[in-house]
């Protein structure tokens, strides 16, 4: 399994720009980038996921640049309910047996 | 949007006693999942399940827990004799199988606080 480092928290305020990066060495070939988020006493919940390039939904972007050794997750003009945990996992569906592996995560925190 | 359904939101149990939570995945997905969380500390993986089989388990998946789906519509995460260090918020979660190598999204419950006295 590809192993998976990332900021453990972050600051911003309302209104900014956030991203997160995450740094992912030994991707394999056939793995996914998925990033999920979770606010306190809540379930994660899938925000966005990406192979290559750029991937873009209504609540974020995703970038990965060619080597795909790392990513960046994009959340534009953030708000307050912002505030949460965002995780970044790697892997491959059935080369893992859906076996979905979270890491320590992001907390990110956004002041007013 | 859909949602996963679990109860008991909250869960007290003596050491020693046995627990089931119970959680009602979406109705047309096939992947199903336990995940626990203790406070403070990341979500942790438990267990996956497809076509009435474990497809993958962690090494906290021991022979105390178990899980099943009873009919066609529950999942249930069994704990046969439970531990002060079970207490923790259990999540489950179901997903649509994958149309390629890339994760389907997985839903996640609202979770059960389990605490262990």
């Amino acid at each position: 399994l590809a192993k998976t480092t990332q900021p453990i928290s972050m600051d911003s305020y309302e209104g900014q720009e956030v991203n997160i990066t995450c740094s992912h060495n030994n991707i394999a070939t056939n793995d996914y980038i998925t990033w999920y988020q979770q606010f306190p006493s809540q379930g994660p919940r899938f925000i966005i996921q990406g192979y290559k390039t750029k991937v873009t939904n209504e609540v974020a972007s995703l970038f990965i640049p060619a080597d795909r050794k790392s990513s960046t997750l994009s959340l534009p003009r953030v708000s307050l309910s912002d505030t949460a945990v965002y995780y970044c996992l790697v892997g491959a569906f059935y080369n893992q047996g859906g076996k979905l592996i979270f890491g320590q995560g992001t907390e990110l925190s956004v002041k007013p | 949007e859909p949602e996963v359904t679990q109860t008991p939101s909250h869960q007290v149990t003596q050491m020693g006693q046995e627990v089931i939570l119970r959680c009602v995945p979406i109705s047309n997905h096939l992947y199903f999942y336990w995940y626990r969380q203790i406070l403070g500390q990341k979500v942790e993986f438990l267990v996956s399940f497809y076509n009435n089989e474990i497809s993958e388990k962690s090494e906290i998946f021991d022979d105390q827990f178990s899980v099943e789906r009873p009919d066609g519509s529950n999942f249930t995460l069994k704990i046969r004799s439970t531990k002060l260090e079970d207490s923790a918020m259990y999540f489950c979660a179901s997903s649509a199988p994958p149309s390629g190598q890339g994760w389907e999204k997985l839903f996640f419950g609202s979770g059960t606080q389990l605490s262990v006295l």
